[in-house]
């Protein structure tokens, strides 16, 4: 029943090392979003998605790439991690026009980098 | 720019006692307003929503908000805190081009 979920929860890596977190909605939504939380609990978008589309893509590394197979899911890569990678990403969806309609969030993935 | 202020990064309530938490917002056209709030571990979870109308919105958990043109606020209130109201809490504008500006967020503890 779980409407927008993410895996994996917590993620521990080192330095340099690839990753992936997954994210779907069954909410039936077109947009979709991934967020970056910092320590101070700031709250910045990265990328959204209508129906696997890019619509935003915000100024972060190139090492970060997001993956939409279809409008359900919205995965992120992240390549070569470095320390200052480690926050809380968040995925989000909502019905298309995304700015003027709710988000629906997931619980968040802890990515920490050792 | 668009852009969203939460001036108290951190506000401690009785448990009881009435709650205003304040958010300003910067925005030309007509702001489309959210209020969100993160328990410990969780995700943001909707509280309200303004986009026109009536300016005092209700929303879940006994909150409400008032949108004031005047002051560019939209302020969000609980006549008596609950312990498990203890979170953080986001004021938010939605703009156009899928984008939502979020405040900083602030925290709120309840003493017992």
């Amino acid at each position: 029943d779980t409407a927008v979920s993410q895996t994996p929860k917590y993620l521990v890596t080192q330095m340099g090392n690839d990753k992936s977190i997954k994210c779907e909605q069954n909410l039936g939504h077109d947009t979709m979003y991934w967020y970056k939380q910092d320590s101070k609990k700031f709250l910045k978008i990265m990328f959204s998605y209508n129906n696997k589309e890019l619509i935003i893509n915000e100024t972060v590394p190139n090492r970060f790439s997001p993956k939409s197979p279809d409008k359900a899911h919205l995965n992120l890569h992240i390549n070569s991690l470095e320390l200052g990678d480690s926050a809380v990403y968040f995925c989000a969806s909502s019905h298309r026009g995304g700015g003027y309609q709710p988000q629906h969030f997931g619980d968040g993935t802890r990515l920490s980098i050792l | 720019a668009q852009s969203v202020t939460q001036p108290d990064i951190h506000i401690t309530v009785s448990e009881g006692a009435s709650l205003e938490l304040r958010c300003n917002y910067s925005y030309g056209a007509t702001p489309y307003l959210f209020w969100y709030v993160q328990s410990p571990g969780q995700g943001l979870q909707l509280l309200l929503k303004y986009f026109s109308g009536d300016t005092l919105v209700q929303g879940i958990k006994g909150f409400e908000a008032e949108f004031k043109r005047s002051q560019s606020s939209f302020n969000l209130r609980k006549p008596s805190v609950h312990w498990s109201d203890a979170a953080e809490y986001f004021c938010a504008v939605g703009v156009e081009n899928n984008d939502m500006r979020f405040g900083a967020g602030t925290r709120l503890t309840v003493k017992p």
